[in-house]
């Protein structure tokens, strides 16, 4: 069974960079595997951050990127904001029809 | 501008069955595959089932497999998802997106199911 691994927690000052990571528990990510990025509220639904490994969707301000970092994909937010507090999920389609979520991080500005 | 619209959530009891739907506009639907995305209680998200816009191809995660269907119609511009043999596990909320490269690029408000004695 494909498990995806994220940081469960992170902070970050305001104004700092983070960078999240989504770990694949079988081998290396990579584009092959279509990694995507959601922030998420409590009470609201999900808003897409990227998708495609680096493409930001629409509206999403560009201190939000993509990339492969090693053999994870990864979220960097430059100049974090107070409103960056949220949870955010990854998500990788592993093949044969599957999508597998990483479990959330929890990512508080202070 | 996109929008998607859960409705059919509600309150059953263990074994009972429900359909969800989902109400797109915004965008043409019938060239879109579509997913069924949900939420327990406190916990993450967890993909539930995708269909293909012409409806020719459906997975499920493991953990509905055999027990929900996914389908749609296109001249209503509606995806549903039928839910049988419910469980107290399947107490969430759904959610459906609208797929762009293998991921969800938009989402509904979502539907909270509930499943109790």
């Amino acid at each position: 069974q494909t498990v995806v691994t994220q940081e469960p927690s992170f902070s970050v000052s305001p104004g700092g960079t983070v960078t999240l990571t989504c770990a694949l528990s079988s081998g290396s990510v990579s584009t092959s595997y279509y990694p995507s990025w959601y922030q998420q509220t409590p009470g609201q639904a999900p808003r897409t951050l990227i998708y495609n490994t680096n493409t930001r969707s629409s509206g999403v301000p560009d201190r939000f990127s993509g990339s492969i970092l090693g053999n994870k994909a990864a979220l960097t937010i430059t100049g974090a904001q107070a409103d960056d507090e949220s949870d955010y999920y990854c998500v990788l389609y592993v093949g044969s029809g599957l999508w597998v979520f990483g479990g959330g991080t929890r990512l508080t500005v202070l | 501008q996109v929008q998607l619209v859960e409705s059919g959530g509600g309150v059953v009891q263990p074994g009972e069955s429900l359909r969800l739907s989902c109400t797109a506009s915004g965008f043409i639907f019938s060239t879109q595959p579509m997913y069924w995305v949900r939420q327990a209680p406190g916990k993450g998200l967890e993909w539930v089932a995708y269909l293909r816009k012409d409806g020719s191809n459906k997975y499920y995660a493991d953990s509905v497999k055999g027990r929900f269907t996914i389908s749609r119609d296109n001249s209503k511009d509606t995806l549903y998802l039928q839910m049988n043999s419910l469980t107290t596990e399947d107490t969430a909320v759904y959610y459906c997106a609208k797929d762009r490269w293998y991921s969800f690029e938009y989402w509904g408000q979502g539907t909270l199911v509930t499943v109790s004695s």
